[in-house]
C-alpha cells in the first residue's frame, strides 16, 4: 500500500510567482485536505477536496486554489506569492468525506519565498 | 469555533523517565481528538485518537492520552521516554462531520541522556 506522497521536496520562489504543488493520494482514498504549517506553529486548514470538488475551506485568500483530478490526486496553487506564505504545506488523504478522522499526511512540500 | 491549547510549548525530560503533555480544547459540539507526532523535517504520523468508548486510548509507541469531557482535556502520556521520542507533539480536534483538524501549536518534546 502506497503512502501519501507530495512534490517538491522543497521549493523557492520569488514574491509576485505563482507556485503549484501537488499531492498523491494513499491507495484507496478520495478526500485530499491541504493544510499550512508555518514555522513554529501547528498546521492551518487551507480546503478540502472530494471527487473533484472544493468541500471545505479554511480562513485562506482566493489566491490559494485547488484541483483534485480523477485519480483523486490533487494540487495546490498559489498565485501572487507573499513572504508570509513560507512554510510547510501538508496534504492529508482520507478515504471518504465522512471519514476525515483517518486522515493521513504526507511529508510535506517546504516552500520558500524571497 | 474549536481551539487546542497545549499547555507547553516545550517539556524536557530524561530518557527513561515519564512525561505527560497536555491538551485542552474548546468545542460547543461534539468533536473526535487526536495526537500526531512530527519528526524532524517529516511530515504528521497519527499516534492515537479518541471517537468514543474507553476514555483512555492506546497508541504506537507506547504512548497512551485520556479523555476527560469534564476538564476538555485530553492529555498525553508516557511511562518512560526513549531518546528517539525527540519530535514536535501536536494535539487535534474534529468536530464530528467536519472536514478540518483544528491543532494546536505544539510541544516540543527534548530527551536527554
Amino acid at each position: 500500500e502506497t503512502g501519501v506522497t507530495q512534490s517538491p521536496t522543497h521549493l523557492i520562489k520569488t514574491r509576485g510567482q505563482q507556485v503549484t504543488l501537488r499531492c498523491s493520494s494513499q491507495s484507496g482514498h478520495n478526500t485530499v485536505s491541504w493544510y499550512q504549517q508555518a514555522l513554529g506553529q501547528g498546521p492551518q486548514f487551507i480546503f478540502q477536496y472530494y471527487r473533484e470538488e472544493e468541500n471545505g475551506r479554511g480562513n485562506f485568500p482566493p489566491r490559494f486554489s485547488g484541483l483534485q483530478f480523477p485519480n483523486y490526486s490533487s494540487e495546490l496553487n498559489v498565485n501572487a506569492l507573499e513572504l508570509d506564505d513560507s512554510a510547510l504545506y501538508l496534504c492529508a488523504s482520507s478515504p471518504g468525506t465522512g471519514s476525515s478522522y483517518e486522515q493521513y499526511f504526507g511529508p510535506g512540500t517546504r516552500l520558500t519565498v524571497t | 469555533a474549536q481551539s487546542v491549547t497545549q499547555l507547553d510549548s516545550q517539556v524536557p525530560v530524561f530518557e527513561e523517565a515519564p512525561v505527560e503533555l497536555r491538551c485542552n480544547y474548546s468545542s460547543s459540539v461534539s468533536v473526535y481528538l487526536f495526537w500526531y507526532v512530527q519528526y524532524p523535517n517529516q511530515g504528521l504520523q497519527l499516534l492515537l485518537k479518541y471517537l468514543s468508548g474507553s476514555t483512555l486510548v492506546k497508541g504506537i509507541n507506547g504512548f497512551e492520552a485520556e479523555f476527560n469531557k469534564s476538564q476538555t482535556s485530553f492529555h498525553l502520556r508516557k511511562p518512560s521516554v526513549h531518546i528517539s521520542d525527540t519530535a514536535e507533539y501536536f494535539c487535534a480536534v474534529l468536530v464530528q462531520g467536519a472536514q478540518k483538524l483544528v491543532f494546536g501549536q505544539g510541544t516540543r518534546l527534548t530527551i536527554n541522556p
